[in-house]
């Protein structure tokens, strides 16, 4: 079964420094999202994408934080000066052309902020 | 805003048992309500998608429900087996009538079986 791939899976990083984290959707999928979990919390929406553009972002994605899909196959997600706060389990998901369709999620990539 | 709650926050039960997982929200405007199971430091895996128009769907020992007006969906499971030890996310998905397909989650349930 077709799945959502994510790396790096762990990412340590030093505050203020840039960051990409890398996903590739499902080949026919055409939402795009990330979402992120800080330890003990709930999973928090991101940021969608659809047709080359922002859908609709949360309060959390601000002027730090950006998204592309370069080619055909990879979404990414830029934070440009990392904070301590940004350490988090962050998830990138997909669904296809029917809004009504289930999320698949990859299985994370967590990002530890030193 | 949406607010999705789930209770228990955890649960443990002795092996065999049918145990049931409760999800509400505070909005009843929703497309449809997604049950994921997560492991430890793992990702999401989705169990059930529950349309807004339907009351139910099964998936082998699984079956949620859901009752849109009252803003509840249940997630029982049968005959529990150590195997079905995880955190159950419930998530719904808004119809605010645009482009809006994010998941809002609520905090989960962690279930351990016991053998």
């Amino acid at each position: 079964e077709p799945e959502v791939t994510q790396t790096p899976s762990h990412q340590v990083t030093q505050m203020g420094q840039e960051v990409i984290l890398r996903c590739v959707p499902i080949s026919n999928h055409l939402y795009f999202y990330w979402y992120r979990q800080i330890l003990g919390q709930k999973v928090e929406f991101l940021v969608s994408f659809y047709n080359n553009e922002i859908s609709e972002k949360s309060e959390i994605f601000d002027d730090q934080f950006s998204v592309e899909r370069p080619d055909g196959s990879n979404f990414t997600l830029k934070i440009r000066s990392t904070k301590l706060e940004d350490s988090a389990m962050y998830f990138c998901a997909s669904s296809p052309r029917d809004s009504n369709q289930p999320q698949h999620f990859g299985d994370g990539t967590r990002l530890s902020i030193l | 805003k949406q607010e999705v709650t789930q209770i228990p926050a955890a649960l443990s039960v002795p092996e065999g048992e049918n145990l049931v997982l409760n999800c509400s929200f505070t909005d009843s405007a929703i497309y449809n309500l997604q049950w994921f199971r997560q492991d430890p430091g793992k990702g999401l895996t989705s169990l059930l998608l529950i349309q807004s128009s339907q009351r139910e769907q099964t998936s082998g020992r699984l079956n949620a429900s859901l009752d849109k007006s009252s803003g509840r969906s249940t997630l029982y499971i049968a005959a529990s087996q150590p195997g079905d030890s995880a955190t159950y996310l419930c998530a719904v998905k808004e119809d605010s009538g645009g482009s809006n397909y994010k998941l809002t989650f609520g905090k989960g349930t962690l279930l351990t079986v016991n053998p």
